[in-house]
């Protein structure tokens, strides 16, 4: 199957502070990725599709300003939580989709675990 | 609207014994369903997908789905369970329109024990 990756795997930092995570397509051209969030013992929630050149797309009640999104290219997607709080400490999944019509399928990254201190 | 059940919060096999991760799934139209499987702090990986064709779908692992239009199910089945499948089963949907997006359900933990 196709590859991605994040980055960081996991990071903690400061209540305030901004934090940037990166998900990339190794080997296929990702035009849409989409970011998840996921609480302990939970479902993946979706939080953002995120189009390659265009603005992101979030989820009723998502805040757009508080978790920017950027898609820069077809491989890479970021997420950045601005003045992270501590009840944004979770993981942060994303994937990206292969084109291919009804074939397309979503591949996850790792995860990021971010921990607000 | 879409969407998918996973009735089991937990599925505990022994070794060697088959296992059935239930899925049921509502959608208008012909579905797309997928499963996926978490290992802790990890993403999740792919393991098999139902599109069109045969009903009984082989994936990664061993695994394999049977799709049950007249029951709406998709349960993800293995002949012979291994302690190392103990993990977070996702079964999902493909919603139609805008991006093509997954609907996931709460997700089975199955333990093997030993």
């Amino acid at each position: 199957g196709a590859v991605v990756s994040q980055h960081p795997s996991r990071v903690i930092c400061k209540s305030g502070t901004s934090v940037k995570i990166e998900c990339r397509s190794l080997d296929f051209q990702a035009t849409t990725m989409f970011w998840y969030r996921q609480f302990p013992k939970q479902s993946l929630m979706l939080m953002a599709t995120s189009n390659e050149g265009s603005k992101a797309t979030y989820e009723q009640g998502v805040e757009k300003d508080k978790f920017l999104i950027n898609h820069a290219s077809l491989t890479l997607s970021t997420l950045t939580v601005t003045s992270a709080h501590p009840e944004d400490s979770s993981f942060y999944i994303c994937s990206g989709k292969t084109s291919g019509g009804h074939q397309e399928t979503q591949y996850f990254g790792p995860g990021t675990r971010l921990l607000v201190l | 609207a879409q969407s998918v059940a996973q009735p089991e919060d937990q599925v505990n096999v022994a070794e060697g014994n088959p296992l059935t991760v239930k899925c049921t799934y509502s959608v208008s139209g012909n579905p797309y369903l997928f499963w996926y499987v978490q290992y802790p702090n990890r993403g999740l990986q792919f393991l098999l997908k139902y599109i069109t064709g045969d009903n009984l779908v082989k994936g990664s692992y061993g695994f394999e789905a049977e799709f049950n239009k007249s029951q709406t199910s998709f349960h993800l089945k293995k002949p012979s369970a291994l302690v190392s499948d103990s993990a977070l089963y996702f079964c999902a949907v493909r919603s139609f329109g805008g991006y093509n997006k997954l609907i996931f359900g709460a997700g089975t933990r199955l333990a093997v024990h030993p």
